[in-house]
């Protein structure tokens, strides 16, 4: 049962455009949503979360969006570089401090 | 920023023989570590909870016997793959917070890639 679901695989997007990642969960208990890059042979690096409380967390050039009543969550990255080329994972947690459940990724390329 | 090692980054080893894998946090103590598993274009599954001075909490369906978990001190917690066979070939990922992260802003290490021959 994958209660956290990036039903895009694959992206690729040209650089200097927006990036727009797609994330859908169904645990309603999840309380904080994450999104991690990960590149070949590396673990995840933590980039950006939000609160349930929340709709909106802004990072430089990283928002992510929360809308709750559809259970999803986007992550858009504008501009785009080739420096974002990764896998990026969307993470959820519910109840316990840090165990996350993660979605299946989506490989962002970005090209020239 | 908060480090987390992994070690291997790669280990090849025969079938029926057992692998240890160790993940440190390098600059900050972990009382709490968890380890993760990751098949080929699948999702980061948490395999267990590891916590300094007592017993591993498992994930459901993970074997504790097959899967060994000691968190000694808290910078250190190791993973013993006993017995491996073939499809336990996976890419194995530790990661611990510092506590003075919110909740699930964890650091990963660079993860340990077995090969069960």
């Amino acid at each position: 049962d994958q209660q956290v679901k990036q039903n895009s695989p694959s992206l690729s997007v040209q650089e200097g455009r927006i990036s727009i990642l797609n994330c859908d969960y169904t645990n309603s208990m999840f309380d904080y949503f994450l999104w991690y890059k990960k590149y070949p042979a590396e673990g995840p690096t933590f980039l950006i979360s939000i609160s349930s409380i929340k709709d909106k967390n802004e990072d430089g050039r990283f928002t992510v969006f929360l809308n709750k009543s559809a259970k999803h969550l986007s992550l858009h990255i504008v501009p785009s570089q080739p420096g974002d080329s990764a896998v990026y994972f969307c993470a959820a947690r519910s109840g316990s401090a840090s165990k996350l459940t993660f979605g299946t990724g989506t490989r962002l390329q970005v090209t020239l | 920023g908060a480090v987390v090692s992994q070690h291997p980054s790669w280990v090849i080893c025969k079938s029926g023989t057992s692998v240890k894998i160790e993940c440190r946090s390098l600059d900050f103590q972990a009382t709490t570590m968890f380890w993760y598993r990751q098949f080929p274009k699948q999702s980061l599954m948490l395999m267990a909870t590891s916590n300094e001075g007592s017993k591993a909490t498992y994930e459901q369906g993970v074997e504790k016997d097959k899967f060994l978990i000691n968190h000694a001190s808290l910078t250190l917690s190791t993973l013993t793959v006993t017995s491996a066979h073939p499809e336990d070939s996976s890419f194995y990922i530790c990661s611990a917070s510092p506590g003075t992260r919110a909740p699930g802003e964890l650091f990963f290490g660079e993860g340990s890639r077995l090969t069960v021959l």
